[in-house]
Parts: C-alpha cells; structure tokens; sequence
C-alpha cells in the first residue's frame, strides 16, 4: 500500500525557519508531482508549491520568496522550507503526491503553530 | 490567479436528499477540475478528477459535471457519512494551483 508520511518541527518563533519532510513508502517518484499544501485552522486549503522527479518546481508567487521545495529521490522524500515565518503561516501542513488524475495521495499532516 | 468560486458555502440537508454543489472558475479551466471531501481533522479524500471521473473507490452517488468555467458536484442521496466540507480545486494553472473556499455540508 502506498503511503506518504510526513514529519517536522510543530513550534516555531516568529522569524524562524519552517522545515517539514515527507516520505514515500510502497510506491515511486516517477510521474508525479509532489506537493505541499497548507490549512490553517478552521479556513480553506492553500496550495503551496510542488516538485517533481527531475527537480522541476512550481511555487504560489504569494509564498514563492520564502519556499523551497526539494526533493530526494534515492530515498524517497521531499521536502518543505519556509523562512521567516509568522504568526500567519499557522497551519496543518500536507504533502500530497498529485498526478494526471488529481491528487490521491496525502500525508497526514502536520500542524505547525508560530507563536511567540 | 485563478479564481475558483463555490457555492453555496454552507448547506443543510438531510439523508437521503440530493444535493448539488457549484464551483465557477474566473476563466476556462477546460475539464482541469477535481473535487475533494475533508473531514474534521483529516485530509481531503479525491472524489472526482478531470471534472467528471469518479476516483477509484468512491460511491457512485458522487457525480460531477461541467467544463470551461462552471462545474457542480452532485450527491444524489445523502448518506450520514457524507456530511463533510467539500473543495473544488483547479489544476489548468500550476501558477498557482487554486481551491475554491469550500463548501459545509451539515445536516438538518
């Protein structure tokens, strides 16, 4: 059974660094994108930006200066880094595998909390 | 960015019902829309891609419809488990990737 699982830091101080990785188990990077996308608590899904086999990378322009998106492919994983975070960025955090027929696959996210 | 617009945002309806969800995008998407349900504290779950295809292992009292810039979701009878918050999302733009706001489906 494929199986993504996702693990990171959930307490962070205004200007720090956000770091979340997620691992894929049972299946292969091939011929998806991978994706992180964001909840904050009780609102909408916000798409942050994703990465596919070869490296390529598309990032929301609202959150672009501040995200990098990596991926490793020899062991599977991905990963997130948002710099300078606030109070703002407060949020459940998903990896999620999206291909042609639409994204399937998430982790079980991770709520990260920017607090002072 | 492309907007995507559902409505209604909150809708009361009891078992066995048929519900319609609509999510309208601010420019043609073609059949680049995909439909999704979150319960409380969990991830979204994929209900239908390409607009129109049911994902696998989904009821088949979920349908979708539409192309270009208006789309529904259809429930054509409500069952208990599926009282949820429901999201339309567009991948025609990877520039950014966009969700509707979602829609609350409680019951009444």
């Amino acid at each position: 059974q494929v199986q993504l699982h996702q693990w990171g830091a959930g307490l962070l101080k205004p200007s720090e660094t956000l770091s979340l990785t997620c691992g894929l188990y049972g299946g292969s990077f091939s011929g998806y994108y991978w994706s992180w996308i964001r909840q904050p608590p009780g609102k909408g899904l916000e798409w942050i930006g994703e990465i596919n086999r070869s490296g390529s990378t598309n990032y929301n322009p609202s959150l672009e200066s501040r995200v990098t998106i990596s991926g490793d492919t020899s062991r599977n994983q991905f990963s997130l880094r948002l710099t300078s975070v606030t109070v703002a960025d407060t949020a459940v955090y998903y990896c999620a595998r999206r291909g042609a027929a639409g994204t399937g696959l998430w982790g079980q996210g991770t709520l990260v909390t920017v607090s002072s | 960015d492309i907007q995507m617009t559902q409505s209604p945002s909150s809708l009361s309806a009891s078992v066995g019902d048929r519900v319609t969800i609509t999510c309208r995008a601010s420019q043609s998407i073609s059949s680049y829309l995909n439909w999704y349900q979150q319960k409380p504290g969990k991830a979204p779950n994929l209900l239908i891609y390409g607009a129109s295809t049911l994902h696998s292992g989904v009821p088949s009292r979920f349908s979708g419809s539409g192309s270009g810039t208006d789309f529904t979701l259809t429930i054509s009878s409500l069952q208990p488990e599926d009282f949820a918050t429901y999201y339309c999302q567009q991948t025609y733009s990877s520039r950014p990737i966009t969700f509707g706001q979602g829609t609350r489906l409680e019951i009444k």
